[in-house]
């Protein structure tokens, strides 16, 4: 019955690793998401993509990339983590807008990251 | 900054009263617009959904209430029990060449009390 699978629930990284969080979908959905996740900020769009090897940011992409070579696999990656990176990830999928009347976005449980 | 913004931060309501969330919204070419509930644990899931050709929209407990001209829309969760306890989203979204994105308002934290 799961949909979205996020590879790690929790992840404790020292500052300045590189750290790569991945996100399956088993939907065949063309838009894939990442998210952080913040008290009082809400969900907060890092980057999207909406085919293989297609990404935009989204409204804070600094510090992160996203890789997507299959449609049903969507990467992010902090290229240098840094504490103030520390929050919940939480992944998604869906089909387009245009033309479906089914528009859900489907979320993974979230990834827990902790920069020490 | 915030494309939507989401009021009250907080929401403690009597089991069986009507709980109320509201969202407004800047960008008039948003055509999609969805509620999500989160519980502890878990990401958000999809509640219910309208587009902007419909001024309401029910789904059991659940009513969004849709006014174009304010750019404002609305959650209304009537005979609330303790199981709608959660953090709700409401999210705007427009459709482009390069496939969508959902903006997400803060989110509304409900706690309804026995």
């Amino acid at each position: 019955d799961v949909k979205v699978t996020q590879s790690s629930r929790y992840l404790v990284k020292r500052t300045g690793e590189k750290v790569f969080l991945e996100c399956v979908q088993d939907m065949d959905h063309e838009n894939m998401f990442w998210y952080r996740q913040d008290p009082g900020l809400g969900l907060r769009l890092i980057y999207f993509s909406y085919d293989v090897k297609m990404k935009e940011k989204g409204d804070i992409p600094e510090g992160y990339s996203v890789s997507r070579e299959k449609k049903e696999r969507f990467s992010l990656i902090l290229e240098s983590a840094s504490t103030n990176q520390t929050s919940m990830y939480l992944c998604a999928s869906s089909f387009p807008l245009r033309g479906l009347t089914n528009t859900e976005a489907f979320f993974g449980q979230g990834t827990r990251l902790t920069v020490v | 900054q915030q494309q939507v913004k989401q009021s009250p931060q907080s929401l403690i309501v009597q089991k069986g009263g009507i709980s109320i969330i509201n969202c407004a919204y800047e960008n008039t070419a948003f055509d999609y617009f969805p509620w999500y509930q989160q519980f502890p644990g878990k990401g958000p899931a999809l509640l219910i959904a309208i587009r902007p050709d419909v001024s309401e929209k029910k789904e059991g407990r659940f009513t969004i209430s849709f006014n174009k001209s304010a750019k404002q829309f609305s959650l209304h969760i009537m005979d609330s029990q303790p199981g709608d306890s959660a953090t709700y989203f409401c999210a705007a979204s427009i459709e482009s060449n390069s496939g969508y994105a959902l903006n997400f308002g803060k989110g509304t934290s409900l706690l309804v009390t026995p």
